[in-house]
C-alpha cells in the first residue's frame, strides 16, 4: 500500500464546473499537506498547503483536511481549460521529506 | 526573489558514466531536497541537505549521492549510470521545517542510453 493514494484519473470536467480531487494517507504522524499542480514536462508548482482540520480557501481553490479519516481533498471551482494538469497530493511527517501520491490527471473541456 | 535554479536542464549520458546535477535554492533557504520523477514510480524522495549536512535519505542505492555548500547550493551525483536512472530530477528549496513549503526548480531531464 502506498503511503499517499490518489485516483489517477483522468478526471474530466466541463469548463465552469467544480473539480473534486481526493487523497488519502496512511501515516498518522503526517503534519502538513500540500497540493501541487504539474503541467506536462514542467515541475510541480504549489497550489495550497494545509495543516489543520477543516477548510482552507484561496481564490478558486479549497483544500479540506480530515485527520481522523486521513483524508485530504482539493476543490477547483469554475474550472478553466488552463487547470488541465496533473495534481499531486503530498504529505510531510516529521522532518522535511515530502511523500507524494501518484497524481490525478484533470482534463477541463471547453 | 529569484526562484530555484537547476543546471543543466537536459543531459544525455551512456550507461556506466557518472553525472553531476546542480541546484541553487531561493535566497535565504537552507534546505535543499532532491527528488526523482519517473512515469512508473512517480515522485520519489532522494535526500535532503540542510546547512551542509545530509538530514534525510530516501531508499536509493549508494550510487546516488549529494552535497551542499556553504552558500546552500547543492549538487547531486549519480555514478555508474543505469538505463533506469533516466528521469526528471527535481530539487526543492525550503526553510527546512516540517510545516514549510518546498518550492521546486525546473528540473534536469536525464536520459541514459
Amino acid at each position: 500500500q502506498k503511503e499517499v493514494e490518489q485516483n489517477s484519473g483522468p478526471l474530466s470536467v466541463p469548463e465552469g464546473a467544480i473539480a473534486s480531487l481526493n487523497c488519502t494517507y496512511s501515516d498518522r504522524g503526517s503534519q502538513s499537506f500540500f497540493w501541487y499542480r504539474q503541467y506536462s514536462g514542467k515541475s510541480p508548482e504549489l497550489i495550497m498547503s494545509i495543516y489543520s482540520n477543516g477548510d482552507k480557501e484561496d481564490g478558486r481553490f479549497t483544500a479540506q483536511l480530515n485527520k481522523a479519516s486521513q483524508y485530504v481533498s482539493l476543490l477547483i471551482r469554475d474550472s478553466q481549460p488552463s487547470d488541465s494538469a496533473t495534481y499531486l497530493c503530498a504529505s510531510k511527517a516529521a522532518g522535511n521529506k515530502l511523500t507524494f501520491g501518484g497524481g490525478t490527471r484533470v482534463l477541463v473541456k471547453p | 526573489k529569484a526562484g530555484v535554479t537547476q543546471t543543466p536542464r537536459y543531459l544525455i549520458k551512456t550507461r556506466g558514466q557518472q553525472v553531476t546535477l546542480s541546484c541553487s535554492p531561493i535566497s535565504g533557504h537552507r534546505s535543499v531536497s532532491w527528488y526523482q520523477q519517473t512515469p512508473g514510480q512517480g515522485l520519489q524522495f532522494l535526500f535532503e541537505y540542510f546547512s551542509e549536512t545530509q538530514r534525510n535519505k530516501g531508499n536509493f542505492p549508494g550510487r546516488f549521492s549529494g552535497r551542499q555548500f556553504s552558500n546552500s547550493r547543492s549538487e547531486m551525483n549519480v555514478s555508474t549510470l543505469e538505463l533506469g536512472d533516466s528521469a526528471l530530477y527535481l530539487c526543492a528549496s525550503s526553510l527546512g521545517q516540517v510545516l514549510e513549503t518546498q518550492y521546486f526548480g525546473p528540473g534536469t531531464r536525464l536520459l541514459v542510453l
